[in-house]
């Protein structure tokens, strides 16, 4: 049972390449998440998705674009990379959402992107 | 939106007990508070998850007073392995339940 895992783990882009994160998990939940995290900002939600097919905006989602074709799979898009960017990118799952008993998110390891 | 605020700091010393308080004015009536533990290089695992009064588990204890305005996290005898990064979560209910806000939390620092 691996959880939560995230592809690649580190990655150096130069400013305007593309590139794509795939996050997959095999708990078989509906929702699904992606963060970034820099120093002193904690973790910021980037996009997440309550279901096969669907994506819904979080709090910084300029520049990323998501897409989730398939239930176990959440893909985190940049179109054009810039240095802006350079985070640590985290993954997350769970079986229920918001504020209702028992939604635990389950994470991944991260993955590292430097935009140079 | 239940926005939360929580100290951005703390220090402790070993085998103390380390009290970690949550404001949340803003709460919904279905929902439910999340505390998340963050190690360096490592992505958050839930702790602990309560609904109102007490909750305790092998990790910690969550206490929530009646208006549900806040709540506590205790973390008893603390050692250097509790030094990591603590959410407060108070997530959306209705119709953007996916909507599950972390923030900046509370680092706390351990020391011998």
């Amino acid at each position: 049972n691996a959880g939560v895992t995230q592809t690649p783990k580190f990655r150096v882009l130069k400013t305007g390449q593309s590139m794509t994160l795939l996050c997959a998990q095999d708990m078989n939940h509906e929702y699904m998440y992606w963060y970034r995290q820099d120093p002193g900002m904690g973790l910021r939600l980037i996009h997440y998705s309550v279901g096969e097919g669907t994506t819904a905006k979080g709090e910084v989602p300029d520049g990323y674009n998501v897409s989730r074709l398939k239930k176990q799979n959440f893909l985190l898009g940049l179109e054009s990379a810039a240095p802006s960017q350079t985070s640590v990118y985290f993954c997350a799952s769970s079986r229920t959402g918001g504020g209702l008993k028992n939604t635990e998110a389950f994470f991944g390891q991260g993955t590292r992107l430097t935009v140079v | 939106l239940a926005k939360t605020t929580q100290p951005i700091s703390m220090d402790s010393y070993e085998g103390q007990e380390v009290n970690i308080t949550c404001s949340h004015n803003n709460i919904a009536t279905n929902d439910y508070i999340t505390w998340y533990q963050q190690f360096p290089s490592q992505g958050p695992r839930f702790i602990i998850q309560g609904y109102k009064t007490k909750v305790t588990n092998e990790v910690a204890s969550l206490f929530i007073p009646a208006d549900r305005k806040s709540s506590t996290l205790s973390l008893p005898r603390v050692s250097l392995s509790d030094t990591a990064v603590y959410y407060c979560l108070v997530g959306e209910s209705g119709g953007s339940q996916g909507n599950l806000i972390f923030g900046k939390g509370t680092k706390l620092s351990v020391k011998p």
